[in-house]
């Protein structure tokens, strides 16, 4: 069965600090990716999608993840969090026509 | 453009009690997904319909829950009766079709209480 691994449970920075939330996914076929961010209070929202091309997506916020195929992984990636950026993150993949695999989340702090 | 929307936000009841959670998604969109998110875990897919037809309700428990998508559009998703492990979070996502791959866009959700 499908799964997608999320491997810190909570991320506590400092503003200005770079970001890396680790996803690892478990399926041998062709996958689309997905980051989505809950911010306090707010829906679920696409921060970026990776189908095919580029292995490196850019999202929205400076936001930016890269699929490595071989190590079955789609990490996210920020060079430098602000203090708005403090939210949920979801992992998902999309291997079998439509349904979501979500991750368990990462609830990313960020201290001012 | 409008978002998808769910109504209501917030819904308390004791357990035996039925319940009702409605959702209408983005305007064209054939592919509507119903997920539950219980406090601490990512959105689970219940069931996911393409136009009025439920193509996906493998995890959908059939005994208590039951949806309906009249006329390919608005869908309403039931428990009865509910139970306390049903508290948790019901979004509902809508895509333009499924084949495609498209990104699914999710509404402010539902938090049921069952006490």
């Amino acid at each position: 069965a499908q799964s997608v691994s999320q491997h810190n449970h909570h991320v506590i920075l400092s503003e200005a600090a770079s970001l890396e939330l680790g996803c690892n996914y478990s399926y041998g076929g062709t996958v689309n990716l997905f980051w989505y961010v809950q911010y306090p209070g707010q829906h679920l929202q696409l921060l970026l999608k990776y189908f095919s091309g580029d292995p490196l997506v850019k999202g929205i916020k400076g936001f930016e993840a890269e699929f490595i195929k071989s190590k079955f992984s789609f990490n996210l990636r920020k060079p430098s969090v602000q203090w708005s950026d403090t939210a949920e993150y979801f992992c998902a993949v999309n291997a079998q026509g439509g349904k979501l695999i979500f991750g368990q989340g990462t609830e990313l702090s960020v201290k001012p | 453009e409008a978002g998808v929307v769910q109504s209501p936000r917030y819904k308390i009841i004791e357990k035996k009690q039925p319940v009702a959670f409605w959702c209408n998604p983005i305007s064209g969109h054939n592919t509507l997904y119903w997920y539950r998110q219980n406090l601490g875990q990512g959105p689970e897919l219940l069931i996911r319909y393409e136009n009025e037809e439920a193509v996906d309700d493998s995890q959908l428990p059939k005994d208590r829950f039951s949806a309906e998508r009249l006329k390919g559009v608005d869908s309403t998703l039931k428990i009865q009766p509910a139970e306390l492990g049903d508290s948790a979070v019901y979004l509902c996502a809508s895509s333009l079709d499924r084949y495609r791959q498209e990104t699914q866009y999710f509404g402010p959700g539902t938090r049921l209480l069952v006490l």
